[in-house]
């Protein structure tokens, strides 16, 4: 079956370490996302990448990096300089950037503690 | 500023009544229109979309939406729920600006009253 996968779906951090969130996708999109999800804020964007070895910042980049070596990878990592990380991540690709439809991976929910 | 608007964070429903949830969008042109579906702990599932043509628009699940340009809207429709349907309603648009992107409203959670 194609689809995008994230793991591990829950995963737990101290503070001032970093941690890195997989997704993986099989559907051979081009477009890759990252967004956060808090109560009550919707989505919002982290990173976006609309073909290989090319990424841009989102509205929320600060504390976060990412890499697109492979067209079927996007990891996302949150590093120690993210002051607020305890959220819920989706990853979500498209076929062709942006404003095609996006399909979403299951999530990862991350707490810092 | 381009923005999507939920007014409705949290709707109940009995079971079998019908549903509408309201969407708002500000932009300058008419932009592309999703909504999407969470269960909770999970992803974001596509209900519907809109692109170009008809206004009416059929989606999965017994959903539809209907574009009105004049209103900037793009309310989403059920005529009869079913206890299922409980869960988190995201409307969604698609911009084309100096780069592409996707802006999501807030959300609105939806209960379901057996």
């Amino acid at each position: 079956d194609g689809g995008i996968t994230q793991s591990p779906k829950y995963l737990f951090r101290k503070e001032g370490q970093n941690v890195t969130l997989s997704c993986e996708q099989n559907l051979n999109h081009d477009a890759m996302y990252w967004y956060r999800q808090d109560p009550g804020q919707g989505l919002r964007l982290i990173y976006y990448s609309q073909i290989v070895n090319d990424f841009q910042k989102g509205d929320i980049a600060e504390g976060y990096s990412v890499s697109r070596e492979k067209k079927e990878s996007f990891p996302l990592t949150v590093t120690s300089a993210q002051k607020n990380p305890t959220a819920f991540y989706l990853c979500a690709s498209s076929i062709s950037p942006s404003t095609d439809t996006q399909y979403f991976g299951p999530g990862t929910r991350l707490t810092v503690l | 500023a381009q923005s999507v608007t939920q007014p409705d964070i949290h709707i109940t429903v009995s079971e079998g009544a019908s549903l509408e949830l309201r969407c708002n969008y500000s932009y300058g042109a008419t932009p592309y229109l999703f909504w999407y579906v969470q269960s909770p702990g999970q992803g974001l599932q596509l209900l519907l979309k809109y692109f170009s043509g008809d206004t009416l628009v059929q989606g999965i699940k017994g959903f539809e939406a209907e574009f009105k340009r004049s209103q900037s809207s793009f309310n989403l429709r059920k005529p009869s729920v079913h206890w299922s349907d409980a869960a988190e309603y995201f409307c969604a648009v698609g911009l084309k600006t100096s780069y592409d992107k996707v802006i999501f409203g807030p959300g609105t959670s939806l209960s379901v009253i057996p």
